[in-house]
């Protein structure tokens, strides 16, 4: 059974620019989600996926977008890329409407 | 908006102490869920609670969620440096999408 995996580990991008980042779920998950986690804070709900469309989605603007694709595997793409994005992006897969969430080690973002 | 409120932010203590970490809210989760988070790694998932009043023990850990389901404690015996990480609380909603996570309790115990 393989666990979560995010790609890439770190990323550093300059403002203004867009940035895609991966996740793969764990095997036999059909729910994808995404969590911003900024320094010294908790993780902050994105938005989840499941059957490769959006359930849900928290306070953040529209230039944060997903995708889930049919083996489950999903990316976040951030466009326009603020200084205040520089976070620690993490993805989690569960089955769906199950609280149990198994997160991967997740992408660190640093925008300059 | 939901809010959870988790104290304290820091502690650091000796190997062999107790401690307790607490998780409040003004609002009713359906489930209250503690992750450890180690650095450079996503949070993993200690315990789920549902019921009000309901005590879960992992070893030395011991989980309460309250009675009325609005907050919840962690209470770690006889620390060991191995404990050391940070703690973070979330809880759920009937519609089973977003967790709400707590700021965390970054607990470090030295030997």
């Amino acid at each position: 059974e393989t666990g979560v995996t995010q790609s890439p580990t770190h990323l550093i991008k300059t403002r203004g620019q867009q940035v895609t980042l991966r996740c793969s779920s764990q095997s036999g998950h059909n729910t994808v989600s995404w969590y911003q986690q900024a320094l010294g804070q908790g993780p902050q709900f994105i938005f989840q996926y499941y059957r490769e469309e959006e359930n849900g989605r928290g306070n953040f603007p529209p230039r944060f977008s997903g995708l889930q694709f049919p083996n489950y595997s999903s990316e976040l793409n951030v466009n326009a890329l603020e200084l205040d994005d520089s976070a620690l992006y993490l993805c989690a897969s569960s089955l769906f409407r199950n609280e149990k969430l198994f997160f991967g080690s997740g992408t660190q973002l640093s925008v300059l | 908006t939901q809010l959870l409120e988790q104290s304290p932010q820091f502690l650091s203590i000796q190997e062999g102490e107790n401690l307790t970490v607490y998780c409040n809210s003004s609002s009713v989760f359906s489930s209250l869920q503690w992750y450890r988070q180690e650095p450079g790694e996503g949070p993993v998932l200690l315990v789920t609670v549902v019921t009000g009043g309901e005590v879960k023990k992992l070893k030395r850990l011991t989980f309460q969620f309250g009675d009325a389901r609005k907050d919840s404690s962690l209470h770690i015996t006889a620390a060991q440096p191995g404990d050391t990480g940070l703690y973070l609380c979330a809880g759920g909603s009937q519609a089973g999408t977003a967790l709400i996570f707590g700021k965390g309790t970054t607990l470090s115990v030295s030997s």
